[in-house]
């Protein structure tokens, strides 16, 4: 059973370019989770989707990021027009639908996104 | 709390021995806590959860203590090994589907 996959792995985009983020939960799992870590400190939480739906979207900054989570693909995270402050690893988890083990979340391996 | 822009604390055991990692939460609500494992370049990698119905749970290895009077969280690691290395963090969450709050994190380095 494959884990949480996101692709790029690494990204670099310059100041004002949009960055695209994909992640792909695990098999079964239908809820997902956008997280961002800067370097020497926690993750902090973005959004959280179910398919075609946005449930918690209160960690998101108010302008250039959206996120979506398509009925047929993977989850995108969305950065339009980057700046420098937008650096960071970017992380997603997913969990299962309802019961006692949807209480646990799974990270993928993250995107690293550079602004130059 | 979170540390922002500050240098992650660092505990420093020798191998073999015990290791003691600890976590304080600020939300009386929460009522689910996880240890994660986070090696250098990598995602979160769970360790434990521990439910707020309970006070002590073990895996392989670790024991969590969950102690709600004074919201503070331990992750016990037995006989640590080289392998342990890593950044281990506290998280936080209130209901299934609620998001998941981080603490700073503590950096544990094994010294062969």
């Amino acid at each position: 059973n494959a884990g949480v996959m996101q692709n790029p792995r690494h990204l670099v985009r310059r100041r004002g370019q949009e960055a695209r983020l994909r992640c792909s939960p695990m098999k079964g799992h239908s809820h997902v989770y956008w997280y961002r870590q800067l370097p020497e400190e926690g993750l902090k939480f973005m959004v959280y989707l179910q398919k075609e739906n946005i449930i918690d979207e209160s960690g998101m900054p108010k302008e250039r990021f959206s996120a979506e989570f398509p009925k047929e693909g993977p989850s995108i995270l969305r950065i339009q027009q980057v700046v420098r402050g937008d650096s960071a690893a970017y992380f997603c988890a997913s969990s299962p639908e309802g019961g006692p083990s949807s209480y646990e979340q799974y990270f993928g391996p993250g995107t690293r996104l550079t602004v130059t | 709390g979170e540390s922002v822009g500050l240098h992650l604390p660092t505990l420093s055991v020798q191998e073999g021995d015990n290791s003691i990692i600890n976590c304080a939460y600020s939300n009386s609500a929460s009522d689910y806590f996880i240890w994660y494992k986070q090696e250098s370049g990598k995602g979160p990698q769970f360790i434990i959860d521990i439910r707020s119905n309970m006070d002590k749970r073990q895996g392989q290895r670790v024991t969590v203590l969950l102690n709600k009077t004074v919201k503070h969280l331990s992750l016990q690691i037995a006989a640590t090994q080289p392998g342990d290395s890593a950044v281990y963090f506290c998280a936080e969450n209130r209901a299934a589907g609620n998001k998941l709050t981080f603490g700073g994190g503590t950096r544990v380095l094994v010294k062969p």
